[in-house]
């Protein structure tokens, strides 16, 4: 099945400074590469997605890259503020003969100080 | 704000108890989900509804017993928990059902579990 590792663990930046979080899967059938915010108490939120025809993707502050030979995506962001403190997940899709899921990393707790 | 409602957002119970977590969303999705998240760990993924039918079941074991009575609900029955039951229990829905691509997942906010 569908492995995700996901780095760093935690990740602690100057507000200003960029991030970056990195994550590999095991799946060469996975096609799609979502990123979810999780903020304390709450459920994880979708902030972007890449699909495996494409090589990146952008959302104003917020990027990711996807190399599917080597089987790695990555998340981007620049100008980085406090309220972008919170725990962040990269999936990969599963797909098997009795349907399709998320399976996640391990998450990546960030702190952006002011 | 999400389009997945969880009901109860709280939830303590004994291990001798029969409860259920309920899920509801009307975007007209046709998968739907159970996640389980521990404190600081990552969503696990515990079944997949697909048109109305479990298609996916990884391995829980069977003191969760899942329902989906239509599209639109989904619901988790909980009987002889154990106290390392106690989670945040996350639904979802897609758009998609079946095999093939998957779609974004809508989370709910989850019903977090206390077992004493």
């Amino acid at each position: 099945g569908e492995n995700v590792e996901q780095h760093p663990s935690t990740l602690s930046v100057q507000e200003g400074d960029s991030a970056v979080i990195k994550c590999t899967y095991s799946d060469s059938a996975s096609n799609y590469f979502p990123w979810y915010k999780q903020e304390l108490g709450k459920g994880p939120q979708l902030i972007i997605d890449i699909r495996s025809n494409v090589g990146e993707k952008k959302d104003q502050r917020i990027a990711v890259t996807l190399n599917k030979t080597a089987k790695h995506f990555s998340l981007h962001i620049t100008e980085t503020q406090p309220e972008d403190s919170a725990v962040y997940f990269c999936a990969a899709s599963m797909t098997n003969q009795a349907g399709t899921a998320l399976i996640f990393g391990k998450g990546t707790t960030l702190s952006v100080s002011s | 704000d999400t389009e997945v409602t969880q009901t109860p957002k709280h939830l303590v119970m004994g291990m001798t108890n029969k409860k259920s977590l309920k899920c509801e969303q009307h975007m007209g999705h046709r998968a739907m989900y159970w996640y389980k998240q521990k404190a600081k760990k990552p969503p696990e993924l515990m079944f997949v509804y697909s048109y109305e039918k479990l298609s996916i079941n990884e391995s829980v074991p069977s003191r969760f017993s899942p329902e989906c009575p239509n599209s639109s609900l989904l619901n988790l029955h909980l009987h002889a928990l154990q106290p390392e039951d106690s989670a945040l229990y996350l639904c979802a829905s897609s758009r998609q059902g079946g095999g093939g691509s998957t779609g974004e997942l809508f989370f709910g906010e989850g019903s977090r579990l206390t077992v004493l």
